[in-house]
């Protein structure tokens, strides 16, 4: 079984209407992060959450919203959904390596189409 | 402005030939930095990692050197396979920035039989 898991792996919505992306771990980190790729940018911080309690903005979270329901799970909502915001939508959770570098897991990614 | 740049888009490379994927940083407080990789359909998983301390990282056929005083890292594989396809992303972290990670636009690398 897979260790980030993410609901639905595609979707296609019409513009103006919301829309919702799950996450769910089973790595037991408090460290839950949402990103999207974009071809030539790489990955963009949304938004990320480091325990149930703690929510913070990453660099475009504008026009996103966050719920962080439990430890192991973390949702992204698109409260009116834009066609600029048709991306791939990943996942992750993080943790410490030995020498304090924190590696993050990713889930498999939404594929989000907004018409 | 990109912190983390990948200049090179995509690399074509003969297998059992070498590969190296470049990335340069502009933000000195980047206490340590990561490669990703990842195939189409699937998320990024963790290839190696290099701390700010250290100028050489090697885990088999992957080799991160870092430089920092040309603020620059390189990922070297050797000998490309195949299976080594994929799009590659470099990473930066550190304590400064809540050891959030920063990435780099990603390399499309394509190995040739």
């Amino acid at each position: 079984d897979a260790d980030v898991t993410q609901t639905p792996r595609n979707r296609i919505t019409k513009t103006g209407k919301r829309i919702m992306l799950e996450c769910s771990q089973t790595k037991g980190h408090d460290r839950m992060y949402w990103y999207r790729q974009d071809p030539g940018l790489g990955l963009r911080l949304i938004y990320y959450s480091f325990d149930v309690k703690d929510i913070n903005k990453g660099e475009i979270s504008d026009g996103y919203s966050v719920s962080r329901q439990a430890q192991a799970k973390f949702s992204l909502s698109l409260e009116s959904a834009i066609p600029n915001q048709t991306a791939l939508y990943f996942c992750a959770t993080s943790d410490a390596l030995a020498g304090g570098i924190y590696e993050q897991y990713f889930g498999p990614g939404t594929r989000l189409t907004v018409t | 402005d990109q912190q983390v740049k990948q200049n090179s888009p995509s690399l074509s490379v003969q297998e059992g030939r070498i590969s190296i994927l470049n990335c340069d940083y502009t933000n000195s407080m980047f206490d340590y930095f990561l490669w990703y990789k990842k195939y189409p359909a699937e998320g990024p998983t963790f290839l190696i990692s290099i701390s700010s301390i250290k100028d050489k990282n090697e885990d088999g056929r992957f080799t991160v050197f870092l430089n920092k005083s040309a603020k620059h890292l390189s990922l070297h594989i050797v000998p490309s396979q195949p299976g080594d396809s994929a799009v590659y992303f470099c990473a930066a972290g550190g304590k400064a920035a809540g050891n959030k990670l920063t990435f780099g636009g990603g390399t499309r690398v394509l190995v040739k039989p």
